[in-house]
């Protein structure tokens, strides 16, 4: 079956603009999460979702990030007013249910100029 | 704070040769333990994961893990490197229970000599 699909694969913004970056998880998989892959600061988390839970948001850098899960499925991770430190790759995983692997899509490479 | 460790920014071995990748973590309790491979403009694949039980755990692609409770260790091997394995590799942990967050390493950067 098909794996966690990421868009766009390559973003380019200017600083102060907004984007939005969407994830396809795993059909069926409850489990969502949002990373951060930068080469300051190597793999970090973002957000979590687990069903109709509340999103554990507590790795979200600040109050310009901010992420939706639309029907348990589809997520989007939304950032505005970017800045130049915004730049990184956006990975998305999703999991069957917290306690299994963590499958990861391919990522979104997002430069801010 | 939670942590995981991998001395090691940059390995190079050559081809056929055996691999050892560390990886150490600071947790309260045991975490759970996984290996990730990265290629060049790709995701992460999981190799291997330890939850619990036997403490030699086998992977994908020939790859093996021995989870060292009182070393806090989690070091990442394989006998003979091929040199498709040339990637770059993350250890990472998870608490379990409510708090499923992957903490990841920094990674470290396998080449291949042939």
């Amino acid at each position: 079956g098909a794996g966690v699909s990421q868009s766009p694969s390559n973003k380019v913004t200017e600083k102060g603009k907004d984007v939005e970056l969407r994830c396809d998880p795993i059909s069926g998989h409850t489990a969502l999460y949002w990373y951060r892959q930068s080469l300051g600061q190597g793999l970090e988390f973002l957000i979590y979702f687990q069903g109709n839970s509340a999103p554990d948001k507590s790795g979200l850098p600040s109050d310009r990030f901010s992420a939706e899960r639309t029907g348990g499925s589809v997520s989007t991770l939304t950032i505005q007013r970017t800045q130049q430190e915004d730049s990184a790759v956006y990975l998305c995983a999703s999991s069957s249910n917290p306690y299994n692997e963590q499958f990861f899509g391919p990522g979104t490479r997002l430069t801010v100029l | 704070a939670q942590s995981v460790t991998q001395p090691d920014i940059h390995i190079t071995v050559s081809e056929g040769a055996s691999l050892e990748l560390r990886c150490n973590y600071s947790y309260g309790a045991t975490p759970y333990l996984f290996w990730y491979v990265q290629s060049p403009g790709q995701g992460l694949q999981l190799l291997l994961k330890y939850f619990s039980g036997d403490t030699l755990v086998q992977g994908i692609k020939g790859f093996e893990a021995e989870f060292k409770r009182s070393q806090s260790s989690f070091n990442l091997r394989k006998p003979s490197v091929h040199w498709s394995d040339a990637a770059e590799y993350f250890c990472a942990a998870s608490s379990g229970g409510s708090n499923y967050k992957l903490t990841f390493g920094k990674g470290t950067l396998l080449t291949v000599n042939p």
